[in-house]
């Protein structure tokens, strides 16, 4: 089965700061998709952003992307100009061709005023 | 377009009894995820239901069972309730055949005392 490897159990970045969070996987597959979900205190999930493995160029979305090495198996997360609001839960997620989705152990973000 | 709707939000149970969570998805997603979220265990995925059918499954034990119906709206039931099964319980949609996001409902809370 495939594993989603989150290091950061915590982190923390100063407003207006970069921050970035680590996430790594172990799959077999050649085809599969990678999400970044944050879940603020409200506990609603909420996507971030998403990668397709067979895109080589990193996804974006405003302040949001992401550096994708599929040989390394590594998906990592980018937040420029860190904002109050991005204070959440981070979950990197891998979902297989079966559409069986798998969460890393996600990493608390702290943003400091 | 409503979003992912669970209900209820908050329950408390007595160990020993059982407890049926619903999940309404977003219209038009045949496809709905139920995950268990615990300080310890982080999303672990409980099973996937697609036209009525469980596709795939997480490693839980018996105790924890799904069903979807016509309208694509699912219940998950957990029998002889543990106090480990205190958790929060998601439920996400996503479209047919898709690899794309899920998405996520609030959650029930469930408290085992």
């Amino acid at each position: 089965a495939q594993t989603v490897t989150q290091s950061q159990p915590e982190m923390s970045v100063q407003e207006a700061e970069t921050v970035t969070l680590s996430c790594t996987y172990d799959t077999s597959e050649s085809d599969y998709y990678l999400f970044w979900y944050k879940q603020p205190p409200s506990r609603q999930m909420i996507l971030v952003i998403r990668q397709e493995a067979y895109k080589q160029q990193n996804a974006t979305e405003n302040r949001f992307s992401v550096n994708f090495q599929k040989a390394a198996k590594s998906f990592s997360l980018k937040i420029s100009d860190s904002q109050l609001g991005d204070a959440a839960m981070y979950f990197c997620a891998y979902r297989s061709a079966d559409n069986d989705m798998r969460f890393g152990a996600g990493t608390r973000l702290t943003v400091k005023p | 377009k409503a979003g992912v709707t669970q209900t209820p939000r908050y329950l408390i149970k007595t160990r020993g009894q059982q407890v049926t969570l619903s999940c309404s998805p977003i219209s038009g997603h045949r496809s709905v995820s139920w995950y268990q979220q615990t300080p310890g265990q982080g999303l672990q995925f409980l099973f996937e239901y697609f036209s009525e059918t469980q596709r795939n499954k997480g490693n839980f034990p018996g105790r924890f069972s799904g069903r979807q119906f016509s309208n694509s709206r699912s219940e998950m039931n957990v029998s002889t309730l543990e106090l480990g099964d205190s958790a929060l319980y998601l439920c996400a949609s996503s479209l047919v055949g898709s690899r794309t996001e899920a998405f996520f409902g609030q959650g029930t809370r469930l408290t085992v005392v």
